[in-house]
């Protein structure tokens, strides 16, 4: 099962920013948290990961609580072609036998006009 | 374009066929995983390889097998196909067993 906890869906104005929550009150001290994203059928996209400090990147910004039990994935300046299933996974950086991405069912963005 | 090929993009074939789908990861990744996406079942992983040596093992099914080439290619080869195995697969790549990055699919029908 996955570790995680997101809301079925979010409604983001296009131009706003778009904040996505995700809740992983078991994570681990080594585990990291993920951030993909799947555009309809379209192969998942990486998008951003962090241990506990906040991460910035040219298309997100991950917010970590200091408790890391949650956090919030910012996507700027929401646009129509960020409408997608988001997943928030946590995992070990280097995975080996524990490798293997768990998603869960993830948030539905729909950006709108 | 995340560098992960995948062939065929579709493959429609009938139940009791065997099928076999490519995945090419990026340049200097080692590490290859096998994802299906069915309507009913979400994202699950399959199977990893490293280096050639399988390496973690998930909900794959005992027809369906897998492979990485020396050239670190792999092949994921599903058998005795039935109208289940309908879905999406994904192949995904990383350097070690860090971030992995997915290819764009291949969409297989069993009629």
């Amino acid at each position: 099962d996955a570790k995680t906890t997101q809301p079925t869906s979010m409604d983001c104005a296009e131009g706003r920013a778009a904040n996505l929550p995700c809740n992983h009150s078991t994570i681990s001290g080594n585990e990291y948290v993920y951030w993909y994203r799947q555009i309809h059928s379209q192969g998942p996209q990486y998008i951003i990961h962090g241990l506990k400090n906040n991460e910035t990147n040219e298309m997100a910004s991950l917010i970590i609580t200091e408790d890391r039990k949650s956090s919030t994935l910012i996507l700027p300046h929401a646009t129509l072609r960020d409408t997608a299933v988001y997943y928030c996974i946590v995992r070990v950086f280097f995975g080996g036998s524990q490798g293997n991405l768990i998603f869960g069912k993830g948030t539905k963005l729909s950006v709108k006009p | 374009d995340s560098g992960v090929t995948q062939t065929p993009k579709h493959l429609i074939t009938a139940t009791g066929q065997r099928v076999t789908l490519r995945c090419s990861p990026r340049s200097g990744d080692l590490s290859v995983y096998w994802y299906q996406q069915s309507l009913d079942q979400g994202l699950q992983f399959l199977i990893q390889y490293y280096n050639g040596e399988e390496r973690a093992k998930g909900n794959i099914l005992e027809r369906f097998s897998a492979q990485q080439f020396p050239d670190l290619h792999s092949e994921l080869n599903l058998s005795s196909l039935e109208l289940g195995d309908s879905a999406l697969y994904f192949c995904a790549s990383s350097v070690l067993g860090d971030t992995q990055y997915f290819g764009p699919g291949t969409r297989l029908t069993v009629l």
